[in-house]
């Protein structure tokens, strides 16, 4: 199946710094990518959308200004979350979809704690 | 999207076949079942999807009854490393739709 790369797959940062996390579709296209945070023993709560070329659109609740993505190509979307702390350690998913296909990929996670 | 329910957890033994259930009573005509699988600390793995015929790949076969309402992910021959959360999701099978997850199923597998 199609494969989606998440980098890093873990980062500890300080308080009140910033993080970037990368979503790259490696053998095909995504004009839409998701991204989704999970707390532990919990589901994936979906974050938002991300659309190459325009704004993502994000779910009730989510921060647009806390979490900044930006989809510039149709292989790469980041999530930055700004201003980190404690309470954003989770667990971050991204997930893209095959242009051809009708089944999402997932990447591998990143497991963000912030102390 | 229509809303599914799934047992909270089940046990299954080694080499014995796991059949885990969802209920989507409120499925629409052109949902389709989806089923994803989460093994700890990984991102979610898809498994299959269907639409109203029953399906069958490497991994897994899924049974859809004639009125679409439930369905059932056959693994038949389950391995420790099937131990893991199942997500049995329905949507809309166009480009952009989004997944949401439920709570999904805990399956473990028993030596």
């Amino acid at each position: 199946g199609a494969v989606v790369s998440q980098h890093p797959s873990r980062v500890i940062c300080k308080s009140g710094t910033s993080v970037k996390i990368e979503c790259r579709s490696l053998d095909f296209q995504a004009t839409t990518m998701f991204w989704y945070r999970q707390f532990p023993k919990k589901s994936l709560m979906l974050m938002a959308t991300s659309n190459e070329g325009s704004k993502a659109t994000y779910e009730q609740g989510v921060e647009k200004d806390k979490f900044l993505i930006n989809h510039a190509s149709l292989t790469l979307s980041t999530l930055t979350v700004t201003s980190a702390h404690p309470e954003d350690s989770s667990f971050y998913i991204c997930s893209a979809r095959d242009l051809q296909g009708t089944e999402a990929f997932f990447g591998q996670g990143t497991r963000l704690t912030v102390v | 999207d229509a809303k599914t329910t799934q047992p909270t957890s089940m046990d299954c033994a080694e080499g014995r076949a796991a059949n885990l259930p969802c209920n989507h009573s409120t499925i629409s005509g052109n949902e389709y079942v989806y089923w994803y699988r989460q093994i700890h600390s990984q991102g979610p793995q898809y498994i299959i999807h269907g639409l109203k015929n029953n399906e069958t790949n490497e991994m897994a076969s899924l049974i859809i009854t004639e009125d679409r309402k439930s369905s059932t992910l056959i693994l038949p021959h389950a391995t420790l490393r099937d131990t893991a959360v199942y997500y049995c999701i329905v949507r809309v099978a166009e480009y952009g739709n989004k997944l949401v997850f439920g709570a999904g199923t805990i399956l473990r597998v028993k030596s």
